[in-house]
């Protein structure tokens, strides 16, 4: 089973800066690696997708990059509306079982 | 616009069974694959179960197979989950979540429904 390994677990940032979130795989998922977002109370919701698509509707400061083990989510310049809790997403070849990341939770400072 | 309504959660005894229900809207649901996940409460996620467009493939979590049966009615556009032998570590909120049709990416998802497994 791949794990991933998300950090850091918590992110004290002000609205305004630059937020970076790492996530590592145990072993390679080329990039088939995804990252959502959560808010309390809400579902989940999809950011970017093949390590590197935003998904439809999501605002271009929020980027991804990475493949292989190592992946990044960047929020370029932070707004009110983007503290949230940040999950990594990858699927096992086969059989298909996916299986997300721990979470980073970025917070106001 | 797409919607995923998920119903049937509630409070049920270690051991007894809930089925779970997705209506959907707004998109094909024959067309794609579906997937529930759950999230135990203040905690991750967790992939729990997929089905195929078709209704000819289902994969599951270690954690819940041979209890959990995945299925869906595309005539009906509906996802269910059948949930036999409940634990209390099944307790989450349980969400559905439409397929991009990678098998890999969930691009639209339900507000979830509580199951809470209690004596």
């Amino acid at each position: 089973e791949i794990v991933l390994t998300q950090s850091p677990a918590t992110l004290s940032l002000s609205p305004g800066e630059r937020a970076t979130l790492s996530c590592r795989a145990s072993q390679s998922v080329n990039s088939n690696l995804a990252w959502y977002q959560q808010k309390p109370g809400q579902a989940p919701r999809l950011l970017i997708y093949d390590a590197s698509s935003r998904a439809t509707g999501i605002p271009a400061r929020f980027s991804g990059s990475g493949s292989g083990t190592d992946f990044t989510l960047t929020i370029s310049s932070l707004e009110p509306e983007d503290f949230a809790v940040y999950y990594c997403q990858q699927r096992s070849n086969w059989p298909p079982a996916l299986t997300f990341g721990g979470g980073t939770k970025v917070e106001i400072k | 616009q797409v919607q995923l309504v998920e119903s049937g959660g509630g409070v049920v005894q270690p051991g007894r069974s809930l089925r779970l229900s997705c209506a959907t809207s707004g998109f094909t649901f024959s067309a794609y694959p579906m997937h529930w996940v759950r999230q135990a409460p203040g905690k991750g996620l967790e992939w729990v179960a997929l089905i195929s467009y078709d209704r000819s493939d289902t994969y599951y979590a270690d954690s819940v197979k041979g209890r959990f049966t995945i299925s869906r009615d595309n005539s009906n556009n509906t996802l269910y989950l059948q949930m036999n032998t409940l634990r209390p570590e099944d307790t989450a909120v349980y969400f559905c979540a439409r397929d991009l049709s990678d098998l890999t990416t969930l691009v639209n998802w339900g507000q979830g429904t509580l199951v809470t497994v209690s004596s």
